[in-house]
């Protein structure tokens, strides 16, 4: 079946520039999340949504970092007026969370990873 | 604070042979969840192993184990008999009690490679 896609894979820009990096999610999965992954580095956390409500952004860098989920599918990351510490792996993955699960179980999900979307600012 | 620590940065390992990686974790949460993924150098990120605090066995799948010991919170990955298409990152992350069905926190990885 169809895994979680990023669009697009590689996106070069200008400082200063702005940018939007897509993420499809597997279908039917109800939490999405954004990771940023340098060279060598593991997956740092940006920001998740269960369904279109965004839960959590206390990995967001700066305010220049935003994401939506306007529909509970598609989510997309926007980083305005780049900078070139903002150049990375970006990365987004998708979990099945079913709401009404015994809390313990919940752990289990395993997030999906997408292949990324390789920033660079120049 | 770091919340995942893996202390080796990279490992030889012959092919066939088995293979640890550490992986400390820090956490005041009596529940929670660690896992691993491996990374090849097609970039993509493989789950392999879920171990959950409550959990009494230690987590196999297949070649892979989890040895974990919650009183040193350590949660060491355990490859055997390793093949040439082990060679990859490897990534211990955690998950806590607070926020279960929320975000992961990645160590920094182990480079493994396997050789003949």
């Amino acid at each position: 079946g169809a895994g979680v896609s990023q669009s697009p894979r590689y996106k070069v820009t200008k400082r200063g520039q702005d940018v939007a990096l897509r993420c499809d999610p597997i279908s039917g999965h109800v939490s999405l999340y954004w990771y940023r992954q340098a060279l060598g580095q593991g997956p740092e956390f940006l920001t998740y949504f269960n369904y279109e409500a965004q839960q959590d952004k206390s990995g967001l860098p700066n305010d220049r970092f935003s994401a939506e989920r306007p529909e509970g599918s598609i989510s997309t990351l926007t980083i305005q007026r780049t900078e070139q510490r903002d150049s990375a792996m970006y990365r987004c993955a998708s979990s099945p969370y079913l709401p009404g699960q015994p809390r313990f179980r919940t752990f289990t999900y395993e997030q999906y990873f997408g292949p990324g979307t390789r920033l660079t600012v120049t | 604070a770091q919340k995942i620590t893996q202390t080796q940065p990279g490992m030889f390992v012959q092919e066939k042979e088995a293979v640890t990686l550490d992986c400390t974790y820090d956490t005041s949460d009596q529940s929670y969840g660690l896992f691993w993924y491996k990374q090849p150098s097609s970039g993509e990120m493989i789950f392999l192993i879920y171990q959950g605090s409550y959990d009494e066995q230690n987590a196999t799948e297949g070649r892979y184990s989890l040895n974990f010991q919650k009183a040193r919170k350590s949660a060491n990955l355990v490859i055997s008999a390793s093949q040439l298409g082990d060679s990859a990152m490897y990534f211990c992350a955690m998950r806590e009690g607070t926020d279960s069905w929320g975000k992961l926190q990645f160590g920094a990885g182990t480079q493994v490679v396997v050789t003949p």
